[in-house]
């Protein structure tokens, strides 16, 4: 299993509402990413676990709050949105982190806030 | 973190090899240069990785010359399923989960 899954797909909601984004990867990986990617930029960063701590966190605004509860999972809990957070959220692992390595995509969550 | 510049855009036509360079001028000794590809609503692909001379998989290569400044991403025989936007990064061993993902160049693939 070489896949990344992400859910939901599409997600709409309100600036005053709270969801989240899940993923989840079955390759026994270790590190674990999310990216932000608007239409037509690259994906920029926004959050690193490692071994299940957080080890990176690219000065993300506190409406985004990720969570590692095991190896295989990974969220992103949204509260208090603006619209110019909407975009394409990507969700990847890796086997350690190593920048060595490759990493696993999922094909992502496109969110639309209103 | 190395500054990677690549073409914002390039045509083909099937069949046509196409090669993509990508510029890192400040490259350091531990990074490594990796390629990833994109198609639309979709995340990066991992293509290939290298860290000097050539590398060759069943997709593409990947030429880097002795000063490591540049490398270009050769795709042989291409066809409209290529289509896509393809990422040049430069992976350092010494900034740890740090992958970031320069502009990208878009290739199209026309018949």
């Amino acid at each position: 299993d070489t896949e990344v899954t992400q859910t939901p797909k599409h997600l709409v909601m309100g600036m005053t509402n709270k969801k989240s984004l899940k993923c989840e990867q079955h390759m026994g990986h270790r590190a674990m990413y999310w990216y932000k990617q608007k239409a037509k930029k690259p994906p920029e960063l926004m959050f690193v676990y490692s071994y299940e701590k957080l080890s990176i966190n690219e000065s993300v605004p506190s409406r985004f709050s990720p969570e590692c509860p095991n190896s295989s999972l990974l969220n992103l809990h949204l509260h208090a949105l603006q619209p110019e957070d909407s975009a394409l959220y990507l969700c990847a692992s890796s086997q350690t982190g190593g920048n060595t390595g490759e990493l696993f995509f999922g094909e992502g969550s496109r969110l639309t806030v209103l | 973190l190395a500054k990677t510049t690549q073409p914002i855009s390039m045509d083909s036509y099937e069949g046509q090899e196409v090669n993509i360079t990508c510029s890192h001028n400040n490259i350091a000794t531990n990074d490594y240069i990796t390629w990833y590809q994109q198609f639309p609503s979709q995340g990066p692909r991992f293509i290939i990785q290298g860290y000097k001379t050539k590398v060759t998989n069943e997709v593409a290569s990947l030429f880097i010359p002795a000063d490591r400044k540049s490398s270009t991403l050769s795709l042989p025989r291409v066809s409209l399923s290529d289509t896509a936007v393809y990422y040049c990064l430069v992976a350092s061993t010494d900034s740890w989960g740090k992958l970031q993902f320069g502009a990208g160049t878009q290739v199209v693939v026309t018949p």
